[in-house]
């Protein structure tokens, strides 16, 4: 499968708790996005890298969220401190420079208790 | 399986119809719109894209409709089949700054009837 993969695709975290999610971009892909879903919502951007330049950070984005693209290939988010508010579906996207066209995974449903 | 979109605006269809979903936009200077389709428990699935430049593309059973004028977005489906079902989102590219985003609109819960 040559898709964008994410895992874990479920976490189910006490309050306070830290968790990090990690997302596998298409492999020629240099940009690799980071979005959130919440129940009847369309996703909403978090963040992007080109290659391993984190270049956008949303205001959604708040201090206990962090993203890392270390080499260029995969990305990590950590959240920290989890609230129940972050319980959402984060997506993964990637695409290549210069092609607007994303491409998503099938994200990890995060469930903060 | 969880459920996307519960209180999503609905269209349903019966098998074999077909069906015309709506979609408005909110920046009238975007240039790069994609449909995508999400089923239960699973990510967003790229189905068509249109440039600002046209007004009107097909793909396999699927035609985007575009029009400037009024920020409106239209997906029609031929033969709907079940696997159809699902909840549709379009997307704009954002523009300016922040140029890099997708922007979704609020989604169509489409099901199909046998």
């Amino acid at each position: 499968d040559t898709g964008v993969s994410q895992n874990p695709r479920h976490k189910i975290t006490k309050r306070g708790q830290n968790v990090t999610f990690r997302c596998d971009p298409i492999s020629e892909h240099n940009r690799l996005y980071w979005y959130r879903q919440t129940l009847g919502q369309g996703p909403e951007f978090l963040t992007y890298f080109q290659n391993e330049a984190q270049l956008e950070k949303s205001r959604l984005l708040s201090d206990r969220f962090s993203a890392e693209r270390p080499k260029g290939s995969f990305s990590t988010l950590e959240i920290q401190r989890t609230e129940q508010g972050d319980s959402a579906m984060y997506l993964c996207a990637s695409s290549h420079a210069g092609i607007e066209t994303q491409y998503f995974g099938p994200g990890t449903r995060l469930l903060v208790l | 399986g969880e459920s996307v979109g519960l209180h999503l605006p609905t269209l349903s269809v019966q098998e074999g119809d077909n069906s015309i979903i709506n979609c408005a936009y909110s920046n009238s200077a975007s240039d790069y719109f994609i449909w995508y389709k999400q089923e239960s428990g699973k990510g967003p699935q790229f189905i068509i894209d249109i440039r600002s430049n046209m007004d009107k593309r097909q793909g396999q059973r699927v035609t985007v409709l575009l029009n400037k004028t009024v920020k409106h977005l239209s997906l029609q489906i031929a033969a709907t089949q079940p696997g159809d079902s699902a909840v549709y989102f379009c997307a704009e590219f954002g523009v300016g700054q922040g140029a890099q985003k997708l922007v979704f609109g609020q989604g169509t819960r489409l099901t199909i009837n046998p």
